[in-house]
């Protein structure tokens, strides 16, 4: 149980366009959900902790116009990269927590490389 | 001075020894510790996840705790070739439990 998915696992997009990066959780419903971005051989940063049906709340130093994130159901939340730049090229995990095991664990997806060209 | 300290590695150790991963942290406010497992191009794994100091063990793997110290410790006994990945701690505050602060990671590879 406790499984999270991201689509898509990998995506190329030329500067200036947008993507968007799903995050499931499959089997456990998930009030809150966590967005990460990692860069090669550096920590995990939290960029942002979503709840579903409220607005996203943003760690310092990240563009809330930039990094959109929607929290529609408790089951699903994205990640939506606006204008991007190569700079924005990284590894994004999401991560959700199970509502009902009222624990604080957190259960994270495979990734989701983003590379700008 | 970040606030979690860890060892990049790589460690490279042959099958069956005893390893030892090591984190440090400097903000006292940190209550509770986590040891993750990611695999190349995978998400974290959970592996540990303690908050008080002292041992916890959990079948090859030993999660230690020194809060006087600010000092965290992962043992993983007759290490496998499968064991060979990222390691990464992580610690969260007990006012902010949501904000997980990572280490960089150690990679470590076990060589048959």
């Amino acid at each position: 149980g406790a499984v999270v998915s991201q689509h898509p696992s990998w995506v190329i997009c030329k500067s200036g366009t947008s993507v968007k990066i799903e995050c499931r959780s499959l089997d456990f419903q998930a009030t809150t959900m966590f967005w990460y971005r990692q860069f090669p051989k550096q920590s995990l940063m939290l960029m942002a902790t979503s709840n579903e049906g409220s607005k996203a709340t943003y760690e310092q130093g990240v563009e809330k116009d930039k990094f959109l994130i929607n929290h529609a159901s408790l089951t699903l939340s994205t990640l939506t990269v606006t204008s991007a730049h190569p700079e924005d090229s990284s590894f994004y995990i999401c991560s959700a927590r199970d509502f009902q095991r009222g624990d604080y664990e957190q259960y994270f997806g495979p990734g989701t490389r983003l590379t700008v060209t | 001075q970040k606030e979690v300290e860890q060892d990049p590695g790589p460690l490279s150790v042959p099958e069956g020894a005893i390893v030892s991963l090591n984190c440090t942290y400097s903000n006292s406010a940190f209550q509770y510790f986590m040891w993750y497992r990611q695999y190349s191009r995978k998400g974290p794994e959970l592996l540990m996840y303690t908050y008080s100091s002292g041992n916890k063990e959990d079948g090859r793997f030993t999660a230690q705790v020194d809060k006087s110290s600010k000092y965290i410790s992962l043992f993983i006994r007759d290490s496998q070739p499968s064991d060979s990945a990222t390691y990464l701690c992580a610690m969260t505050s007990s006012y902010n439990t949501d904000k997980l602060i990572f280490g960089t990671g150690t990679r470590l590879q076990v060589f048959p």
